[in-house]
């Protein structure tokens, strides 16, 4: 099994250009989040899904949008990259319900905004 | 609004000591996760503890949960080089199925020195 996969891995954008970053998950997970990470940090909920067509904002979801139409997939999306959104981007999977399995990490995608 | 407080936030150690990473956080949970996560890496799920006083060993690790300190421990014995790493503490705020994402503290980083 793949688990979660991330694209793309590194990627520089210029100040007020748009991205998407795809996020797909192989497990049926229900659960699926968007954290950020900065230099030194521990990470920050931008938003999460509990389930196909549901999605809700987490601690830092300012200059993000996210959709989910399928179970697999939950892409972000910057607008208006700001030089702020410099981080590491991970996304995360959990079974439904109440379960004693952590969230899954994807490898991250390393983005830059100059 | 849940905080998750890691301590120390950066320590360097000899191999074969032994050191306890601490963990408090602000409000009533009973779900808490370690992760490991190397340089550039993604995370990787170490412990899952679910209830007051659960204890979970793997290896030289060992973490324990005390839901009414609201305090976990993350205990290192004859620490190996392999070891060197940040952990992060994660707060699952609500029990009820893991939906609502993650608050992490900011992760001890850890040096093991031959």
């Amino acid at each position: 099994n793949a688990g979660v996969t991330q694209t793309p891995k590194f990627r520089i954008l210029k100040i007020g250009q748009s991205m998407t970053l795809q996020c797909t998950q192989d497990m049926n997970h229900n659960y699926m989040y968007w954290y950020r990470q900065d230099p030194g940090m521990g990470l920050k909920l931008i938003y999460y899904s509990v389930g196909a067509g549901i999605t809700d904002k987490g601690e830092v979801p300012n200059g993000y949008n996210v959709s989910r139409s399928t179970t697999e997939d939950f892409p972000l999306r910057l607008e208006l990259a700001a030089p702020s959104q410099t981080s590491v981007y991970f996304c995360a999977s959990s079974p439904y319900g109440y379960s004693n399995q952590p969230q899954h990490f994807g490898d991250g995608t390393r983005l830059s905004i100059l | 609004e849940l905080k998750v407080e890691q301590n120390p936030l950066f320590l360097s150690m000899q191999e074969g000591k032994n050191y306890t990473i601490y963990c408090n956080y602000s409000t009533t949970s009973d779900r808490l996760y370690w992760y490991r996560q190397d340089p550039g890496k993604s995370l990787e799920s170490l412990f899952v503890l679910l209830s007051n006083g659960a204890v979970k060993q793997e290896g030289r690790l060992m973490a324990s949960l005390d839901t009414k300190a609201r305090l976990s421990t993350l205990h290192i014995t004859a620490a190996v080089h392999d070891l060197s790493a940040t952990y992060f503490c994660a707060v699952d705020l609500h029990s009820g199925g893991g939906a609502d994402g993650l608050t992490f503290g900011k992760g001890t980083h850890l040096i093991i020195q031959p």
